[in-house]
């Protein structure tokens, strides 16, 4: 049984198209997030909601904006995409904001062409 | 800002070597620090986590210690399988609850 789930897995789009990657997670957490892992292997925090309310937000270009219809789910759309955003974008859960201990979902690699 | 590294960004060993992977964060102030395990097409693992107050944390083969003076925290697998293939992140917690991560060292065990 899946506990944190990302469709699609794998995301091919041209430059200037609009993308969303959506997320949930059965595990009952109340927060949950969106890493970007570049090229680099690095992986960066995005966005973090905790109870559908956005708690951290870095600097991300406003193209990307995070959606959290209610606490299993946080979606994430894309506009305008660029080329610079190809990268696997890893969704997260934890049970309070303040637990380190994070659930990862399998990633999506979305690729811009 | 923090900044994590880990050396070497790759590593080959025989079946039944130990293993020993290095860590390294600029900002002595964590909270926490964290191995996961990232195994392609799937998501992170957590491994362990060793509190600021820890020195050490072992699971099973796995033993990470931690010198938060000297800002470096080391894993050791012991007797390597071709199962712990796989790359390994190092994640520093800081007191704003976020995680930052290194690049990773990718490991092949060869059977």
């Amino acid at each position: 049984d899946t506990a944190v789930s990302q469709t699609p897995k794998y995301l091919v789009t041209q430059m200037g198209n609009d993308k969303s990657i959506k997320c949930e997670q059965n595990l009952g957490h109340d927060t949950m997030y969106w890493y970007k892992q570049d090229s680099k292997k690095f992986l960066k925090i995005m966005f973090s909601y905790n109870n559908k309310e956005l708690i951290i937000n870095e600097t991300v270009p406003n193209r990307f904006s995070p959606k959290s219809p209610d606490k299993a789910h946080l979606n994430l759309h894309i506009n305008s995409l660029e080329l610079g955003d190809s990268a696997v974008y890893f969704c997260a859960s934890s049970q309070a904001h303040n637990s380190y201990e994070q659930y990862f979902g399998p990633g999506t690699r979305l690729t811009v062409t | 800002k923090q900044e994590v590294t880990q050396i070497p960004a790759a590593l080959s060993v025989p079946e039944g070597e130990n293993l020993v992977l290095n860590c390294s964060f600029t900002d002595s102030a964590i909270y926490n620090l964290q191995w996961f395990r990232q195994d392609p097409g799937k998501g992170l693992t957590s491994l362990l986590l060793i509190q600021s107050s820890q020195r050490e944390q072992t699971s099973g083969r796995l033993n990470a210690s931690l010198d938060k003076s000297s800002g470096r925290s080391t894993l050791y697998i012991a007797a390597s399988q071709p199962g712990d293939s796989a790359t390994y992140l190092c994640a520093v917690g800081a007191n704003d609850y976020k995680l930052s991560f290194g690049a990773g060292t990718t490991v092949t065990v060869r059977a």
